[in-house]
C-alpha cells in the first residue's frame, strides 16, 4: 500500500542534543511538508519541498533543518537551537498541480520531548 | 494572506443527533477548501475538498460540507452522530504563495455521547 511512513513514533531528546526524525513517502508525490503540532494550534508549517534538492522555509523554520537528497525522503532535524521543541511532528506529501486543489497525505506523526 | 477560522474548539453531541461544525475563512478570490480528520496519535485524513465543481460536497464517512460565498463559510455537517466520529477535525484553504501552501484552522475536537 502507498503512504508515508514517519519514524520513530516517539523520540527523546536530552538538552543540547540534536535529533533526526524520518519521513519516507511511496506515493510518487513531488511535494512534501513538515508541521508541527501544538494542543488548540493547529499545524504549522516548519518547511516544504517541492522538488528535489530544493527546500523552502515555512512559519516556524527556526531551529529546524532539513535535506531532500531523493523524492522519497525528507527527514527533519531538530537543532539545540529550538528552544522548545516538544510537540507532534507531522510529515505530507502532495501532488504538484497547476491549482491549489491537491490535498496532502500524511503519516502518523512523530511525538518528540524533552528528558 | 488567507486564513481560516473554525468556531468554537470543542464541539460535544449526543449520539445519532446532527454534526455541526463551523468554518470561516478569508479569501480574495475563490478558495480550494478541505476538511480534515485527525484520531488520536495519528496523521490527518483528507474527508472532502472543495474545488468550485460544486457548492455542496459529499466526503466520507457520511461527512458533507456547504460552500457559501456570501458567507465565506464552508461548514461541515453530517447528519448523525456516531460514537466513531470522535476526533478532531480541521478545515484548510489553499493559498498561493511560491507554489500553493495550506493554512489549517486551529481545529474542533468533537466529543460523541452515548
Amino acid at each position: 500500500d502507498g503512504g508515508i511512513t514517519q519514524s520513530p513514533k516517539y523520540l527523546f531528546r536530552k538538552e543540547g542534543q540534536n535529533v533526526t526524525l524520518s519521513c519516507e513517502q511511496n506515493l510518487n508525490h513531488d511535494a512534501m511538508y513538515w508541521y508541527r503540532q501544538d494542543p488548540g494550534q493547529g499545524l504549522r508549517l516548519i518547511y516544504y519541498s517541492q522538488i528535489v534538492n530544493d527546500f523552502q522555509k515555512g512559519d516556524i523554520a527556526e531551529g529546524y533543518s532539513v535535506s531532500r537528497e531523493k523524492k522519497e525522503s525528507f527527514p527533519l532535524t531538530v537543532t539545540s537551537a529550538q528552544k522548545n521543541p516538544t510537540a507532534f511532528y507531522l510529515c505530507a506529501s502532495s501532488i504538484v498541480g497547476t491549482s491549489g486543489n491537491q490535498p496532502q497525505h500524511f503519516g502518523d506523526g512523530t511525538r518528540l520531548s524533552i528528558l | 494572506a488567507q486564513s481560516v477560522t473554525q468556531l468554537g474548539s470543542h464541539v460535544s453531541v449526543s449520539e445519532g443527533a446532527l454534526v455541526l461544525l463551523r468554518c470561516n475563512y478569508s479569501s480574495s478570490v475563490p478558495p480550494y477548501l478541505f476538511w480534515y480528520v485527525q484520531y488520536p496519535n495519528q496523521g490527518l485524513q483528507l474527508l472532502l475538498k472543495y474545488t468550485s465543481a460544486a457548492t455542496l460536497v459529499k466526503g466520507i464517512n457520511g461527512f458533507e460540507a456547504e460552500f457559501k460565498k456570501s458567507e465565506t463559510s464552508f461548514h461541515l455537517t453530517k447528519p448523525s452522530a456516531h460514537m466513531s466520529d470522535a476526533a478532531e477535525y480541521f478545515c484548510a484553504v489553499s493559498e498561493l504563495t511560491g507554489g500553493f501552501k495550506t493554512i489549517f484552522g486551529a481545529g474542533t475536537r468533537l466529543f460523541v455521547k452515548a
